[in-house]
């Protein structure tokens, strides 16, 4: 079974805060991705990396960088945290092929306070 | 440009009914993929279900199955029996391209309550 984890499922923060999200998976995919999620607005595109050290922008990338130094573990990074940055994360891996299914991880819900 | 429409946005039905998630989806590419994913409380997106646009059987397993009609580009999703465990946030999503990588398009998603 493919495992995708994140390092927490509940986070708080305070505006202006550097914030870390970490996700690993355990299958060897090539492929990770970071969504968020908003009520009303399903899923949206953050970030994707299809390689190690290889980063290409989403939907909505404003605010955030990743970083993917492993092929195992890919971070979100808020620079600086606002409170609009208040929401559900989810990251996601898929195996090699462009057209692979995605397998995602448990969520982590951030409140930027 | 992909969308993947879900005009449904919660449905309730009664234990042992039957519901249906509608899922309505444009593309212009030729060959595309369509997925059913389940969110329940957990918050965990759990992968159901994919198809490619070259196959439009339906697909049936256990008491879920799907519809997929190229002709009117919806790929609906039916549950048979609902149990309160099917409570949950379903998302249809769709990835497509004839060339580059294939990112996913999600609807919005629908909410099914399952009551006993």
């Amino acid at each position: 079974d493919v495992k995708v984890t994140q390092s927490s499922r509940y986070l708080v923060k305070r505006t202006g805060e550097k914030v870390f999200l970490e996700c690993v998976q355990d299958m060897d995919h090539e492929n990770m991705f970071w969504y968020r999620q908003d009520p009303g607005l399903g899923l949206r595109l953050i970030y994707f990396s299809y390689d190690v050290k290889m980063k290409e922008k989403g939907d909505i990338p404003e605010g955030y960088s990743v970083s993917r130094e492993k092929k195992e573990r890919f971070s979100l990074i808020l620079e600086s945290a606002s409170t609009n940055q208040t929401s559900m994360y989810l990251c996601a891996s898929s195996p090699g092929t462009r057209t692979d299914t995605q397998y995602f991880g448990p969520g982590t819900r951030l409140t930027v306070l | 440009a992909q969308k993947v429409t879900q005009a449904q946005t919660e449905i309730s039905v009664v234990e042992k009914e039957d519901v249906t998630l509608d899922c309505v989806y444009e593309t212009r590419d030729t060959t595309y993929y369509l997925f059913w994913y389940k969110q329940p409380p957990s918050g965990e997106l759990v992968f159901l279900i994919r198809r490619n646009s070259f196959d439009e059987q339906n697909e049936i397993s256990g008491r879920y199955s799907w519809n997929f009609q190229k002709s009117t580009s919806s790929f609906n999703f039916t549950i048979t029996a609902s149990q309160v465990v099917d409570s949950a946030v379903y998302f249809c999503a769709l990835s497509g391209g004839d060339t580059g990588f294939q990112k996913l398009v999600f609807g919005t998603g629908t909410r099914l309550l399952v009551s006993p």
